[in-house]
C-alpha cells in the first residue's frame, strides 16, 4: 500500500496561503494522489487530485514533485472556514479504495 | 450535483436492537462504499459494492450486514451491536469507470450517520 505521511497539525493566518505537505514515497507510477478535508463531524469533502502534473481548481492547487514522492496542497487565501483535518490519500486497487492516514489538522487563525 | 444522502443523521440503539442505515445517490455512480470513523480517528473502509455486487469486505464482523438493492441505494443492517461500534458511519460513491483519475472517478461522501450503541 502506498502510505502517506503528513504533519499532525499546522496553523495559518487568515488571508494567507496555507501550504500542506504530504510524503508518499512508495507511490506507484499509475496511482493518483487525492486530497480531502473533513470539518468536524461532517463527511470528508473532495478537494483535488493529481497524477504528476500540477493541478488547480476553484478550491486549491496541488503541486506534485517530479519524482512523485511528495506533494503540497495550497489554499491560496485561507479563511476561518478552512479549519479542518486535511487528508492526503493515494487511491489503490481496482475499487480505488481510500486508505486514510492521520491527516493534518489545519487551524486558520484570525 | 455531487450529493450523497444518508439517513438517519443520528441513531441510538440498544445492543439487542436491529436497525438499518441508508445511503442514496442519484449521480449514476456504480461503486458505493461504507466507512466507519471512530472519534478522533480517520475513516476506515468497511465494504465496497461495485455494480450492485459486494466486491470488498474488510473483515467486518457479521453483525454488520450490507445490502445494495439497486444502483442508487446502499443499506447497512445492524444487529446485536456492541457499545464499541458507536461511531460515525460514512457512505461514499464513485462513478466506477475503472479509469483512475478521471473526474468521475472521485469518491464523494455523504454527511454520515452518528450511531450510539447503549
Amino acid at each position: 500500500d502506498a502510505k502517506t505521511t503528513q504533519p499532525p497539525s499546522m496553523d495559518c493566518a487568515e488571508g494567507r496561503a496555507a501550504n500542506l505537505p504530504c510524503n508518499h514515497s512508495t507511490i506507484s507510477g499509475n496511482e493518483y494522489v487525492y486530497w480531502y478535508r473533513q470539518i468536524h463531524s461532517q463527511g470528508p469533502q473532495y478537494i483535488i487530485h493529481g497524477l504528476k502534473n500540477n493541478e488547480t481548481n476553484e478550491m486549491a492547487s496541488l503541486i506534485i514533485t517530479e519524482d512523485r514522492k511528495s506533494s503540497t496542497l495550497i489554499l491560496p487565501h485561507a479563511t476561518l472556514r478552512d479549519t479542518a483535518v486535511y487528508y492526503c490519500i493515494v487511491a489503490r486497487g481496482s475499487a480505488r479504495q481510500l486508505t486514510f492516514g492521520s491527516g493534518t489538522q489545519l487551524t486558520v487563525l484570525p | 450535483d455531487t450529493e450523497v444522502t444518508q439517513t438517519p443523521k443520528h441513531l441510538v440503539m440498544g445492543m439487542t436492537n436491529k436497525k438499518s442505515l441508508k445511503c442514496e445517490q442519484h449521480m449514476g455512480h456504480r461503486a458505493m462504499y461504507w466507512y466507519k470513523q471512530k472519534a478522533k480517528k480517520p475513516p476506515e473502509l468497511m465494504f465496497v459494492y461495485s455494480y450492485e455486487k459486494l466486491s470488498i469486505n474488510e473483515s467486518v464482523p457479521s453483525r454488520f450486514s450490507p445490502e445494495c438493492p439497486n444502483s442508487s441505494l446502499l443499506n447497512l443492517h445492524l444487529h446485536a451491536l456492541q457499545p464499541e461500534d458507536s461511531a460515525l458511519y460514512l457512505c461514499a460513491s464513485r462513478f466506477g469507470s475503472g479509469t483512475s483519475g478521471v473526474p468521475e472517478d472521485t469518491q464523494y461522501f455523504g454527511p454520515g450517520t452518528r450511531l450510539t450503541v447503549l
